[in-house]
C-alpha cells in the first residue's frame, strides 16, 4: 500500500521548458490536490480535483495546468517554466467529505529547480 | 495576505521540555483546525486537529488549546523528544477541504 506517490522526486529545468508532475494514489480517494511549499510561506493550494474529469483553481493557479483523466492520477503541468516556480510540490488526496473525518494524505514531494 | 499567522518561525527546546507553537486566524468561518508534522524529505502528516466548539484536545504528549474569542490556537508538545524535531504547520479549513496553512515552525529538540 504505497499511499500517494509523486514522480519525479527531483528535477532541474531551464526557463521556458515544460514538464508534467505525476501524482498517483492507491487509496481510491475522490479528492486530490496540488500544493507548493516555499520557505516562510507554508503550503499553498495550486489546483484541486473533486473527482475524475473535474478540476478547480486554488490559491496560486497561474502558470500551472492540471488534469484528472483517471481517478487515481492527478497531473500538474508547467507549460513554460519560470524561476518563480522553483519550489517543492506536494500532492495530496482525501476521501470525499469534510476534513474532520477525512484528512488529507500527502506524498513526499517533488523538488523542482528552474534555472 | 496570510490568513493564518504562525509563530515562532523556529524553536529550540531541551529534551523533556515543553514546546509551544502559536497560531492566529482572522476568518471566523473556519471550522476545523488541524496541525501537520513534516520531517525532512517527507510530506506533511496530520498530527492532531480540533473543532472550534472544543477548547482543548489531547492525544498523548500533544495538546491543542483553542481560544475562540481570541481567534487563536496553539500546539503544546509535552516531554519533548529528539524524535519530535520536525517542522509543524497549523492550518484552518472552512467547509470543503481547502486547507489554509500557517508558515511553519521548525522545532529542534536538543538531547
Amino acid at each position: 500500500n504505497a499511499g500517494v506517490t509523486q514522480t519525479p522526486k527531483f528535477r532541474v529545468l531551464k526557463t521556458g521548458q515544460s514538464m508534467t508532475l505525476l501524482c498517483a494514489q492507491d487509496m481510491n480517494h475522490e479528492y486530490m490536490y496540488w500544493y507548493r511549499q516555499d520557505p516562510g510561506m507554508g503550503l499553498r493550494l495550486i489546483h484541486y480535483s473533486v473527482g475524475e474529469g473535474t478540476t478547480a483553481k486554488g490559491e496560486v493557479p497561474d502558470g500551472y495546468n492540471v488534469s484528472r483523466l483517471k481517478k487515481q492520477n492527478f497531473l500538474l503541468g508547467l507549460e513554460s517554466a519560470a524561476p518563480s516556480q522553483t519550489s517543492v510540490y506536494f500532492c495530496a488526496s482525501s476521501p470525499s467529505g469534510t476534513p474532520t473525518n477525512q484528512p488529507q494524505h500527502f506524498g513526499d514531494g517533488t523538488r523542482l529547480s528552474i534555472l | 495576505q496570510q490568513q493564518v499567522k504562525q509563530s515562532p518561525q523556529s524553536l529550540i527546546v531541551q529534551k523533556g521540555g515543553i514546546s509551544i507553537i502559536n497560531c492566529a486566524y482572522e476568518n471566523t468561518a473556519f471550522d476545523y483546525f488541524p496541525w501537520y508534522q513534516q520531517f525532512p524529505g517527507k510530506g506533511p502528516a496530520l498530527l492532531i486537529a480540533i473543532r472550534p466548539d472544543v477548547s482543548e484536545k489531547k492525544e498523548g504528549r500533544f495538546t491543542i488549546s483553542f481560544n475562540k474569542s481570541a481567534k487563536q490556537f496553539s500546539l503544546h508538545i509535552m516531554d519533548s523528544q529528539p524524535g519530535d524535531s520536525a517542522t509543524y504547520f497549523c492550518a484552518a479549513v472552512r467547509g470543503f477541504q481547502k486547507l489554509v496553512f500557517g508558515t511553519g515552525t521548525r522545532l529542534l529538540v536538543s538531547p
